[in-house]
């Protein structure tokens, strides 16, 4: 099955400057790989995601990066600001035409914006 | 309605009891799945339904046991559990096709077994 790995478990840095999350996987079946925020005692909000046919992908202040071929993607957030403290899980799927398998999510990061 | 929801919010059940977890959506969408979260930890799937039927079982006890009536409901049925299976469980729902689509998640119940 697919395993994904997530680092760091823990980030801080201050804010408006930059935070990277990075995470890899195994499946080199896996073509989607969503960002989700789960800020505590709230349900995983997807922030950002990215298909296997994509190399980069932007929102805002928010970036995901994939590089299929080290089997590897990332996440940027940019001006970080203290909304954006919560726990970031990255997540990787297989989408075939008749849907989905599930995801199976990364250990999480714990970002945390220092004011 | 792009809303995912779930009841009850929490539950306390003793290792006899049985007790049933619903999730509804009414986005139209015909994959459902159910997550267990451990505290500090990621989300794990548990189950995949695709039309109203199960297509993904990953390995979980017979103590749970899915079920979908219809297109908008998912249960989870939960009986004989043990103290290892207290957790939040999630459940999340997406679209079908040739995708991939967002799976949109519900605020879980917290579930404290005694």
């Amino acid at each position: 099955g697919e395993n994904v790995e997530q680092h760091p478990s823990t980030l801080s840095v201050q804010e408006g400057d930059s935070a990277v999350i990075k995470c890899t996987y195994s499946d080199s079946a896996s073509n989607y790989f969503p960002w989700y925020k789960q800020e505590l005692g709230k349900r995983p909000q997807l922030i950002i995601d990215i298909r296997s046919n994509v190399g980069e992908k932007k929102d805002q202040r928010i970036a995901v990066t994939l590089n299929k071929t080290a089997k590897h993607f990332s996440l940027h957030i940019t001006e970080t600001q203290p909304e954006d403290s919560a726990v970031y899980f990255c997540a990787a799927g297989v989408y075939s035409g008749g849907g989905a398998d599930g995801l199976t999510f990364g250990k999480g990061t714990h970002l945390i914006i220092q004011p | 309605d792009t809303e995912v929801t779930q009841t009850p919010k929490h539950l306390v059940m003793g290792m006899t009891n049985k007790k049933s977890l619903k999730c509804e959506q009414h986005m139209g969408h015909r994959a459902m799945y159910w997550y267990k979260q451990k505290a500090k930890k990621p989300p794990e799937l548990m189950f995949v339904y695709s039309y109203e039927k199960l297509s993904i079982n990953e390995s979980v006890p017979s103590r749970f046991s899915p079920e979908c009536p219809n297109s908008s409901l998912l249960n989870l049925h939960l009986h004989a559990l043990q103290p290892e299976d207290s957790a939040l469980y999630l459940c999340a729902s997406s679209e079908k096709g040739p995708g991939p689509y967002e799976q949109y998640f519900g605020p879980g119940t917290r579930l404290t077994v005694t």
